[in-house]
């Protein structure tokens, strides 16, 4: 079983939509971090959040520390979000992150 | 302020060579993790280096060995490489030390592509 999953694995939307992808981990944790991955490979950090809600533009994530459940918001999608958006959790114990496996994220104009 | 810096961007190999990738991590960070990312897949934490040590280690054979330099920077070597080594290998700086949730923010490279063929 993995730490860290994420729903849905694939998602396309037509421009203007709104989306939300889900993360749920088993481990205890301290933060939990919004990656977006371009085609090419390069990692960016959206978010890091430890409770309640951020936004950033049109990024919004919420996190629910008791429920080990964190979402991600897109709202007003447009073509250049199309990345993987990947849920990553740094553990209580030890040093390493989980990652969950991503969700790819097509924006169609 | 550069960022997390990799080099090779990209890397073509063949079976049974020896490979060696390498990392510099934003200025201030002290602690680099590596990381293997298969196609379609999540990374996957590989060790983490501080004070030039290997700290912690995940699930992966003894062909993959790294080093970390006394400026922080850091190198991936995997020996014997298998077609199945064939990722997106990136690196990761944190600071250690400092600040309670200091050691919870990553910053990514954007990765060295290793083929093997």
């Amino acid at each position: 079983k993995n730490e860290v999953e994420q729903s849905p694995q694939n998602l396309t939307a037509q421009e203007g939509e709104f989306i939300t992808i889900n993360c749920s981990y088993s481990v205890g944790i301290s933060a939990l971090h919004w990656l977006q991955q371009h085609p090419g490979g390069g990692i960016v950090s959206l978010f890091m959040l430890s409770s309640g809600k951020k936004k950033h533009g049109r990024l919004i994530a919420t996190i629910n520390i008791q429920e080990k459940h964190s979402s991600l918001h897109i709202t007003a999608s447009h073509p250049r979000d199309s990345a993987v958006y990947i849920c990553a959790v740094p553990p209580n114990t030890g040093n390493q992150f989980y990652f969950g496996t991503g969700t790819s994220l097509t924006v169609i104009p | 302020d550069a960022g997390v810096t990799q080099s090779p961007t990209h890397l073509i190999k063949t079976r049974g060579q020896q490979v060696t990738l390498r990392c510099s991590p934003k200025s201030g960070h002290d602690t680099v993790s590596w990381y293997q990312q298969a196609l379609g897949q999540g990374p996957q934490f590989i060790f983490q280096y501080y004070e030039e040590e290997e700290r912690q280690r995940g699930n992966f054979p003894d062909r993959f060995s790294g080093h970390q330099f006394p400026n922080y920077s850091s190198e991936l070597n995997v020996n014997a490489l298998l077609l199945g080594d064939s990722a997106l290998y990136l690196c990761a700086s944190s600071l250690t030390s400092g600040r309670y949730l200091a050691k919870n923010i990553q910053y990514f490279g954007a990765g060295t592509r290793l083929s093997v063929l």
